[in-house]
């Protein structure tokens, strides 16, 4: 089974330049989360999508952050303007959501691809 | 809402000697629990996950977990250290159902000395 592929590895841009982050999740996975990791801390959540439609991003900063998932499957991430505090590294997990206990669809582990680090100068 | 609490940034071992990361949660409902593992400059990889069957939870290379409600903890162990265990480790809690985010703790350093 093919993981999540995340691009580009690697980005460097300048403040107040745009940038751009794609993700291909596992195929069938329903649920697709963008998280950021700064440096010495642990992921904080930006924006979650249940197939095409966002159930979460109460901490994805708006006026600068847009993500979308067309089709329900491949994700983009975009930073616009960049700034100095958004270098960290960013992650596209998914997640199947099938696992059934007592009636209830519980929520499944999530599966990480290898990140993105953002440097920003 | 749901949180999560890892009580120690840091935790060092011996080789061979016994391995305690401390995890408290948070959760409205009924959680799921894991234990995920980063070591440097790789990905995030699932230790381990509690969701509502056995409440000790046996993951890979030898790690457990065992979930406790009434103390609201889910600490990861492991009988005897091994250098390759040296990594970053985050307790991860969520709300239970599906559809709830994942939510990370600040993550322990575990440092294993020779």
């Amino acid at each position: 089974e093919a993981g999540v592929a995340q691009s580009p590895r690697y980005k460097i841009i300048e403040k107040r330049q745009s940038v751009a982050f794609w993700c291909n999740p596992i195929s069938g996975h329903a649920t697709l989360y963008w998280y950021q990791q700064i440096l010495g801390q642990g992921p904080k959540l930006l924006i979650q999508f249940q197939n095409n439609g966002v159930v979460d991003d109460s901490q994805l900063p708006k006026d600068r952050f847009s993500a979308e998932r067309l089709k329900g499957v491949d994700s983009t991430l975009k930073i616009q303007p960049a700034k100095l505090e958004d270098s960290a590294v960013y992650l596209c997990a998914s997640s199947s959501n099938r696992e059934v206990y007592r009636d209830r669809t519980l929520n499944t582990e999530a599966f990480f691809g290898q990140g993105t680090r953002l440097t920003v100068v | 809402a749901q949180s999560v609490t890892q009580l120690d940034s840091h935790v060092s071992v011996s080789e061979g000697t016994p391995v305690l990361l401390r995890c408290n949660y948070s959760s409205s409902y009924s959680p799921s629990l894991f234990w995920y593992v980063q070591h440097p400059n790789k990905g995030l990889q699932l230790l381990l996950k509690y969701t509502s069957a056995a409440t000790l939870v046996k993951g890979i290379n030898g790690f457990e977990a065992e979930f406790k409600k009434s103390e609201t903890s889910f600490h990861l162990t492991k009988p005897s250290a091994h250098m390759s265990d040296a990594a970053e480790y985050f307790c991860v809690v969520s709300g239970g159902q599906a559809g709830t985010a994942l939510i990370f703790g600040k993550g322990t350093t575990l440092s294993v000395s020779s």
